[in-house]
C-alpha cells in the first residue's frame, strides 16, 4: 500500500483560494490502474468526494464544487495537488488525499487515505 | 445523483455480539458498486468492503457486506471492542461517488 500525506496552509481566508498538494510514497501517480483524488469532512460531519485525477491528465469533479475546484498532477514530484477558490466558512473541513481504484480493477473505491489535514476559513 | 440513507443512526452493542447495519440508495446501485469503510476519532476512513461483499486486504473476516440494488448490509460478528467507530457506505456506481450519513457503533 502507497502512503499519502497532505501538506498546506492550515487557515485561509474568506474568498481566498485553498491549496493542499498530496505525496505519495511507494506508489506512482503515473500508475494507469488508480485515480488520485480528494474527500473533505467538516469537522463532526460526514464525506464527501471533491474531485480525481487520472494518469493522462483528465479530471473528474463533483458537480457540486466543479466551478471553484481544480486538481492537478505533478508527475515528476510524484504528487497531485487541489485548488479550491473562493473558499467561504463552509469550506472548512479536513481535507483527505485518496488513491481510487480504477475500472480495470472494477471500480472507484477509495484506497488508502491520507491522515487528512484541517482547513479552517477565517479572517 | 444518488443519495444514500444509512441505518441506524447510532447502534449500541456489547462486545461478542452482531451488529447490522443498513445502507438505502435512492435508485440503483450498478454492479454492486458499494463499498463500506469505518472510521474512528481523529484517523481516516479504513477500506472495509468494495464490491458490496469483498473484503478488502486485511481486513477480519468477520465483517461481511452484502446486498444489491437498493439495499446493501453490512455485518459485523463478534464484535471486538476495537470495531466500535462510525461506518460509512459509499456507492461508487455513477458520478458524484456519495457516501452515506454513517451510522456510529457504541458501546452498550
Amino acid at each position: 500500500q502507497p502512503q499519502l500525506q497532505e501538506s498546506g496552509p492550515g487557515l485561509v481566508k474568506p474568498s481566498e483560494t485553498l491549496y493542499l498538494a498530496c505525496t505519495v510514497a511507494g506508489g506512482s501517480v503515473s500508475s494507469s490502474t488508480y485515480y488520485w483524488g480528494w474527500i473533505r469532512q467538516p469537522p463532526g460531519k460526514g464525506l464527501e468526494w471533491i474531485g480525481s485525477i487520472y494518469y493522462d491528465g483528465s479530471t473528474y469533479y463533483n458537480p457540486s464544487l466543479k466551478s471553484r475546484v481544480t486538481v492537478s498532477e505533478d508527475t515528476s514530484q510524484n504528487q497531485f495537488s487541489l485548488y479550491l477558490d473562493s473558499v467561504t466558512a463552509a469550506d472548512t473541513a479536513v481535507y483527505y488525499c485518496v488513491r481510487q481504484a480504477g475500472e480495470v480493477l472494477g471500480g472507484h473505491w477509495f484506497d488508502p487515505w491520507g491522515r487528512g489535514t484541517l482547513v479552517i476559513v477565517s479572517s | 445523483e444518488i443519495v444514500l440513507t444509512q441505518s441506524p443512526g447510532t447502534l449500541s452493542l456489547s462486545p461478542g455480539e452482531r451488529a447490522t447495519l443498513s445502507c438505502r440508495a435512492s435508485q440503483s446501485v450498478s454492479n454492486r458498486y458499494l463499498a463500506w469503510y469505518q472510521q474512528k476519532p481523529g484517523q481516516a476512513p479504513r477500506l472495509l468492503i468494495y464490491g458490496a461483499s469483498r473484503g478488502a486486504t486485511g481486513i477480519p473476516d468477520r465483517f461481511s457486506g452484502s446486498g444489491s440494488g437498493t439495499d446493501f448490509t453490512l455485518t459485523i460478528n463478534r464484535l471486538e471492542p476495537e470495531d466500535f467507530a462510525v461506518y460509512y457506505c459509499q456507492q461508487y456506481g455513477d458520478s458524484p461517488y456519495t457516501f452515506g450519513q454513517g451510522t456510529k457503533l457504541e458501546i452498550k
